[in-house]
């Protein structure tokens, strides 16, 4: 069975640190990526998605993740984060062939102190 | 464009008591899906409708859990009985194929239910 990890359980920045949030994933074959945000009170919403092509890809509000295949990662990356970025972040992955059931990590909430 | 909405968004129960959670998609996507976040854990798929008909279920825990899309619209789950193991924040998504195996779900607000 797939799996997917998120390094870290919780992170603390300054504004304007820069982020990086780790996730590797399992499953050997072919597999869309995902990193999609909550933020407190509000619902998932998708951040940023890898379908094909260029493995460096740019998503909403400055977030880019790049996708490393030998590695089976899919960092998540902002360079100078915002006190608004606080929020949990879920990695998301799911098999070219079975593109509707996708495997979450565990959230990887960030604070960000002002 | 409306998003996807699910009610309750809070329900508190006691163990034994039954609980219906209802999931209404993005109109015209054909796919729907049911998850679960447990205690802080990982978002787990529970199952995917296709219109009317589940696709895959593989992630239904067990019997006392029930879904249906009638219509091919809205979608409800029930749990029947709750347990306490129960309790989590379960969320609906729905998608519309936008290209050979690519899909992009967006995601309802969450239905809290606590079991006591």
């Amino acid at each position: 069975a797939q799996s997917v990890s998120q390094h870290n359980h919780h992170v603390i920045l300054s504004e304007a640190a820069s982020l990086e949030l780790g996730c590797n994933y399992s499953y050997g074959g072919t597999v869309n990526l995902f990193w999609y945000v909550q933020y407190p009170g509000q619902h998932l919403q998708l951040l940023l998605k890898y379908f094909s092509g260029d493995p460096l890809v740019k998503g909403i509000k400055g977030f880019e993740a790049e996708f490393i295949k030998s590695k089976f990662s899919f960092n998540l990356r902002k360079p100078s984060v915002q006190w608004s970025d606080t929020a949990e972040y879920f990695c998301a992955v799911n098999r070219r062939t079975n593109a509707g059931k996708s495997t979450f990590g565990d959230g990887t909430t960030l604070t960000v102190k002002p | 464009e409306a998003g996807v909405t699910q009610f309750p968004s809070h329900s508190v129960i006691e163990k034994g008591q039954t609980v219906t959670l209802r999931c209404d998609p993005i109109s015209g996507h054909d796919n729907l899906y049911w998850y679960r976040r447990v205690m802080g854990k990982e978002i787990k798929f529970l199952l995917h409708f296709v219109k009317e008909s589940k696709q895959d279920e593989s992630g239904m825990p067990n019997n006392r859990f029930l879904a249906e899309r009638t219509g091919g619209t809205y979608s409800t789950l029930k749990v029947q009985p709750a347990e306490l193991e129960d309790s989590g924040v379960y969320f609906c998504a729905s998608s519309s194929v936008q290209g050979k195996y690519q899909e992009t779900q967006y995601f309802g607000p969450g239905t809290r239910l606590l079991v006591l």
